[in-house]
């Protein structure tokens, strides 16, 4: 089956950096994707990752390791509007994603 | 970047009633078109993926016959949520790839259906 595990929750304060972690089991690998979404919104794209190592663009920054089967999401000099869900998604093989469960992050002044 | 349109953007009906929701490339072809659901505080749920000129392939567990799909052209799909009822009430959302190679989805802004 396919499976990609975010953590739920997690908490900031704004200026600091924060790590979301996502693993995931695919048939299948053709890109990680991450996703920003505030409530009641739709998904806005933040990063592809389909090769091993850091993509870095401005303060977010994706990694990404295929043989571990997993990446993370990392957002430096936080912001109160970061606060959002922060989806991890997957194409297989096939050009569908798979999102994960997602994580709400809350950042605090 | 690609636009992607969603409407209508809110939707109330009553029980038993159909709702359709179009979704729109507006500035390129989709061969491909994704909807998905959403329910409060959760992650996105592939419902179906949507193929210009032919049926709609629904993800299991995902009734055909209620979300009826219908990718007419290359810019244009439209799901129909047919004889809604109050448990149907989510937020639908609709994205498109240029091609299988694209390396990004594009998103609609979303559908909030609620059903009373």
């Amino acid at each position: 089956g396919q499976n990609i595990d975010q953590p739920t929750e997690m908490t900031a304060t704004e200026g600091a950096i924060v790590q979301i972690n996502c693993t995931y089991q695919t048939s299948g690998f053709n890109g990680l994707f991450w996703y920003q979404q505030h409530a009641g919104e739709a998904p806005t794209f933040l990063s592809y990752n389909v090769l091993d190592g850091l993509e870095e663009k401005g303060r977010f920054s994706s990694f990404l390791s295929r043989s571990k089967g997993y990446s993370y999401l990392l957002l430096k000099e936080l912001q109160m509007k970061d606060s959002a869900s922060y989806l991890c998604a997957v194409r297989g093989n096939t050009d569908k994603l798979i999102f994960g469960t997602g994580t709400r992050l809350q950042v605090f002044p | 970047g690609a636009v992607v349109s969603q409407h209508p953007s809110r939707v109330i009906c009553k029980s038993g009633t159909s709702v359709k929701i179009e979704c729109r490339s507006l500035d390129f072809q989709a061969t491909t078109m994704f909807w998905y659901r959403q329910f409060p505080k959760k992650s996105l749920m592939l419902m179906a993926t949507s193929n210009e000129g032919s049926k709609a392939t629904y993800e299991q567990g995902v009734e055909k016959d209620k979300f009826l799909i219908n990718h007419a052209s290359l810019t244009l799909s439209t799901l129909t949520v047919t004889s809604a009822h109050p448990e149907d009430s989510s937020f639908y959302i609709c994205s498109a790839t240029r091609d299988a190679m694209n390396t990004e989805a594009f998103f609609g802004q979303g559908t909030r259906l609620t059903v009373v």
